[in-house]
Parts: structure tokens; C-alpha cells; sequence
């Protein structure tokens, strides 16, 4: 079955501290992973995305990913979180081309202390 | 210069009122989608449009039923609203062509069904 775990539903870090939130997943074909982040209120944004190549791929905002395919995981990293990064983040696995069905993880909320 | 809006961004009827709700895109993309969002995050996709055809039909119930009157226009429609219906609705779009594409969402509409 295909299905996307992230299981971290709720992360508190103080502002300047680095933040790795974990995502797995379970999928049949190759496949395409994505991080999107929601601001309160706000629709979904594309955080960064893997293909293929590089296991280590760089977003916008500051953040990265890295693909472990033995693993079946796809962590989001930032060295050092801003109060601005607080917000809801999901993770998603698709087939990348075609008509590209995402299936979304629950999401994990990040809020950020002063 | 909005690449995916939605109208309207709110939305309160009562129960067993028809409401629809619009989607339109200006990113020249072929593929457009309908996700829900329940009231724990979660997303999970309703329909997905590919040059005003249905590709995706995720076993949403009949009430709901999305038009695509042109590639850049996804709209949809629910008939006899249920309390259960309460959720954010999200547009997305992509290209198709090429592969590796990522999907861009609009704001979203939160529907309130009282």
C-alpha cells in the first residue's frame, strides 16, 4: 500500500536551534518525494522536491532533504529555524510524471519559541 | 499575477444547500485536482482533471461533482451539503508533459456547513 508516515505530529523548537522533521514512506514505483509547508490560513507551498540524483537536495527558505532510499525516508533539515518557519509541514510521495496522484503524511505542526 | 486562486475563500450554508466553488489557473498547466482537507490536516485527493477530462476519482461520493469547462477552470460543485463536508478544499495543477512536475495549490476555501 502506498502511504506517506510523518511521526512527529507536533515539534517545539527555540529559534536559532536546527530542526529535522522525518517523513517515510511506502511506495511500489520509483518514487518522487516532496516537502510542502502551510502557513496558518494559507495554502500549501513547494518546500523542495527529489527527482533522482543528488540524495541531498536544497529548498527554498533554507532547507533541505535527503533521500534514503534504504531507509524509505526523506528528512527535511534546517540549521538554524527562524520564528517565520512556524507552520504546518507535509510530506508527500507521487509518481512525479503522468497525472501526478500526491499522497499527503498527516503533517507536522512547528512551532517556534523566541 | 495569482498562479492558482480559488473563489471563495469562505464559505457557511446550512445543511442540504448546493454550493460550488471555483478554481482557475494561469500557470498553463494541463492537469488540475481537487484535495480536501479534514479538520486533523489531513489531505487526500478528490478528482483530477487532465485537459478537461476526469483521470482521478478517489470514491468521493456523488454529491460532488467537478467541471472543467477549459484547461486553466476546475470547478466544484456539491449538491445536498452534509456536516461532514466541513473541510478546506484545495486546488492544485501541474503539467503533465516532460515528468518531474510538482503540483501548485491555491489558497483554498473553508467550507462551513452548519
Amino acid at each position: 500500500a502506498q502511504s506517506v508516515t510523518q511521526p512527529d505530529i507536533h515539534i517545539t523548537v527555540s529559534e536559532g536551534a536546527s530542526l529535522e522533521l522525518r517523513c517515510n514512506y511506502s511506495y511500489g514505483a520509483t518514487p518522487y518525494l516532496f516537502w510542502y509547508v502551510q502557513s496558518p490560513g494559507q495554502g500549501l507551498q513547494l518546500l523542495l522536491k527529489y527527482f533522482s540524483g543528488d540524495t541531498l537536495v536544497q529548498g527554498i527558505k533554507g532547507f533541505e532533504a535527503e533521500f534514503k532510499r534504504s531507509q524509505s525516508s526523506f528528512n527535511l533539515r534546517k540549521p538554524s529555524v527562524h520564528w517565520s518557519d512556524a507552520a504546518e509541514y507535509f510530506c508527500a510521495v507521487g509518481p512525479g510524471g503522468g497525472y501526478n496522484k500526491l499522497i499527503f503524511g498527516a503533517g507536522t505542526r512547528l512551532a517556534v519559541h523566541p | 499575477d495569482t498562479a492558482v486562486s480559488q473563489t471563495p475563500k469562505y464559505l457557511v450554508t446550512q445543511m442540504g444547500n448546493d454550493k460550488s466553488i471555483k478554481c482557475e489557473q494561469n500557470l498553463g498547466h494541463d492537469t488540475m485536482y481537487w484535495y480536501k482537507q479534514d479538520s486533523k490536516k489531513f489531505l487526500k485527493i478528490m478528482f483530477s482533471y487532465n485537459n478537461k477530462e476526469l483521470i482521478i476519482n478517489e470514491t468521493v461520493p456523488n454529491r460532488f461533482s467537478p467541471k472543467s469547462p477549459d484547461k486553466a477552470h476546475l470547478n466544484l460543485h456539491i449538491n445536498s451539503l452534509e456536516l461532514g463536508d466541513s473541510a478546506v478544499y484545495f486546488c492544485a495543477s501541474s503539467r503533465t508533459s516532460g515528468g518531474r512536475n510538482e503540483q501548485f495549490f491555491g489558497p483554498g476555501t473553508r467550507l462551513t456547513v452548519l
